[in-house]
């Protein structure tokens, strides 16, 4: 089974609209990441956020992380066409030997 | 850095062939994972290596698929023999520290 899952599966919103995705992990991490994934192309790293962190921001990305709940949000604000592209977030732990280990993804269309 | 770089692009191949694929990860990166990705299973670890060391292949899914990593700038990862079950994108990522550098994938067909 995944450690991570994503929630929604899918997700389509109006260009501007912010968009907002979930992950949720089973086991103790280090990190959670997010990365996203254009259609036909390799996985693209877009932000990591540590297990001491509660909230980090990059540009119009927001990440939360509550470790208490195994849980991790991504928010996209002010979307834009080019946002269109599945995203997943990935848990990273040194009990499981420093895997990369990702969840199913949330795929994101955004409409102009 | 050119980045990860993966070959071929893309393979069609017929059931019962043996398939090698190939990754060159970026030099100085210590961590190299193979991945693959399909519709129904989503991106499956399959195995990864530290400093070309087989870590944990436990996501492999049968003998008959094989992965080395004879020096730090070059992995393979071989299915013999092949089946349709077999097609999928697969993904070779490198890392060092946290973030993982993916390579652009090769798409396996097993006809």
């Amino acid at each position: 089974s995944q450690q991570g899952e994503e929630d929604p599966q899918a997700l389509s919103i109006q260009e501007g609209e912010n968009a907002t995705m979930n992950c949720s992990y089973k086991t103790s991490i280090n990190n959670l990441q997010w990365y996203r994934q254009n259609s036909g192309r390799g996985l693209v790293h877009l932000i990591l956020i540590r297990s001491n962190e509660r909230e980090k921001h990059s540009g119009r990305l927001r990440v939360t992380l509550d470790t208490s709940k195994k849980s991790s949000s991504l928010l996209i604000t002010a979307s834009r066409a080019a946002d269109t592209a599945s995203y997943f977030c990935a848990t990273d732990a040194w009990a499981a030997g420093n895997k990369l280990t990702f969840g199913g993804g949330t795929r994101v269309l955004v409409k102009p | 850095d050119a980045g990860v770089i993966q070959s071929p692009r893309h393979e069609v191949t017929e059931m019962g062939q043996e398939v090698t694929l190939r990754c060159k990860p970026i030099s100085g990166h210590d961590y190299l994972f193979w991945y693959r990705q399909t519709m129904m299973r989503g991106l499956e670890l399959l195995i990864y290596f530290n400093n070309n060391v087989p870590i944990d292949d436990s996501g492999m899914p049968e003998d008959r698929f094989s992965a080395k990593m004879p020096n730090a700038s070059f992995s393979t990862l071989k299915i013999q023999p092949s089946e349709p079950r077999d097609s999928a994108v697969y993904f070779c990522a490198s890392r060092v520290n946290t973030e993982a550098f993916f390579g652009q994938g090769t798409r396996l067909t097993v006809v």
